[in-house]
Order: structure tokens, then sequence, then C-alpha cells
């Protein structure tokens, strides 16, 4: 079973839509997680770090539930340029792991006009 | 910039031969890490250095791959005898005292290609 795990899509939405995405995780010691995005052919780069009590950053919403290792984005009021890869990340610190980021495959996003 | 820099951006080799890259953290980072990115995947962690040390290499890092961090700023990552199944995107990030504890920034990365 792959440490993190996300559904791969690809998701095709139209511009305006509502989409969510989920994300499964095997260490019950997890101790932070993130979504990060990728543009085609470039680095990730941290979209929203994701608590417990959920949170919110403009059109973008990310809920934890650490009893089902279950981590979800939800991206409201889809823009073209949303269009992207989105990374489930699992963050281990503490212990030995020192900090190490376990991505998932990442869920590729299309929103069309 | 003050971001994090690799060179070079692109490398293409012929199998057997070795080739090294460089990543520049951003100034005043002490943690540095290598990972690794092969097509439709996420990137996989590969090793970490605290200032100089290296503190922590996966088991994808086999005996052909060597990193450093001599003076705790740059890091190079040298493959030997490259495969063709070394072909990937390898990235840096760097982490430490600016922004969050756990917030890791990433460099553009260098996309190897073996022949």
């Amino acid at each position: 079973r792959k440490e993190v795990e996300q559904d791969p899509g690809p998701f095709n939405v139209p511009e305006g839509a509502t989409v969510a995405f989920n994300c499964t995780y095997s260490n019950s010691a997890s101790q932070s997680f993130f979504w990060y995005r990728q543009d085609c052919r470039k680095e990730p780069k941290l979209l929203m770090s994701v608590y417990s009590s959920g949170n919110e950053d403009g059109r973008f919403t990310a809920q934890l539930n650490r009893a089902s290792q279950y981590i979800s984005l939800l991206i409201r009021d889809s823009k073209l340029s949303d269009s992207a890869t989105y990374l489930c990340v699992v963050n281990d610190a503490g212990g030995t792991s020192y900090g190490k980021l376990t991505f998932g495959q990442g869920t590729i996003l299309t929103v069309h006009p | 910039d003050t971001g994090v820099s690799q060179d070079p951006r692109h490398k293409i080799t012929k199998r057997g031969q070795n080739v090294t890259f460089r990543c520049d953290p951003i100034s005043e980072h002490n943690r540095l890490y290598w990972y690794r990115q092969t097509l439709g995947q996420g990137p996989e962690f590969l090793t970490y250095f605290q200032n100089e040390a290296q503190l922590e290499k996966s088991r994808l890092l086999s005996d052909r791959f060597s990193a450093e961090r001599p003076k705790g700023s740059f890091s190079t990552l040298e493959i030997q005898r490259t495969e063709q199944g070394d072909s990937a995107m390898y990235l840096c990030a760097s982490s430490g005292r600016q922004g969050s504890y756990n917030e890791q920034f990433f460099g553009p990365g260098t996309r190897l290609t073996v022949l």
C-alpha cells in the first residue's frame, strides 16, 4: 500500500464548477499535512497547509480527518488558472524522519471554458 | 532572485556516464532535501541535510548516488554509471528559519535523460 494515495484523475471540469480531491495516508503518526500545486514542467509549490479544524483560503478549503487518515481539498468556482496537478503531501517530522515530505502521485485537474 | 536554484536545468547523458547536479538553497535555510520525480508520479524523497550533515538517506539512494553539502550551503548530487532508469526530474528543496517550520521551497529541478 502506498503511503499517500490519491485518485490520479484526470478531472475535467468547466469554469465555475466545484471540484473535490481526496487523499488517504497510511502512517497514523504523521504530523503535518499539505496540498501542493504543480504546474506542467514546474516545481511543486505549497498551496495550503491542512489542519484538523479545517481551513479555507479564498476558493480553496482543506479538511483533515485524523481518525480516518483522510485529507480533502475543495475548489469552488474553478478558474482556468486552476488547471494543474494537485499533490497531497504528508510530513512525518519527529522521530527520525527529519521532516521529509511524502507525496501522493498527484491529481490532474483541467478546467475548460 | 532569492529562491532555490538548480544547475543544470537539463542534462542528457549516455548510459554509464557520471553526472553531477548542483543546488543552491535559499540563504539562511539550514535544511536541504533532494527528491526525484518520474512522469506521472509525485516526488520521492532521496536524502536530507541539516547544515553539512547528511542525516537521512532513502533506500532509493543506491550506492551509485552520492550527495554532499560541504559547507552547509550549496549541495551536489552525483550519479555514477547512469542507467536509463535514472531518467527523472531531480528536485532540491530547502527549509529553515524563514517561513513555517515545515514549508519546503522547491527549486526548478534538473531534468535528466539517460540515453
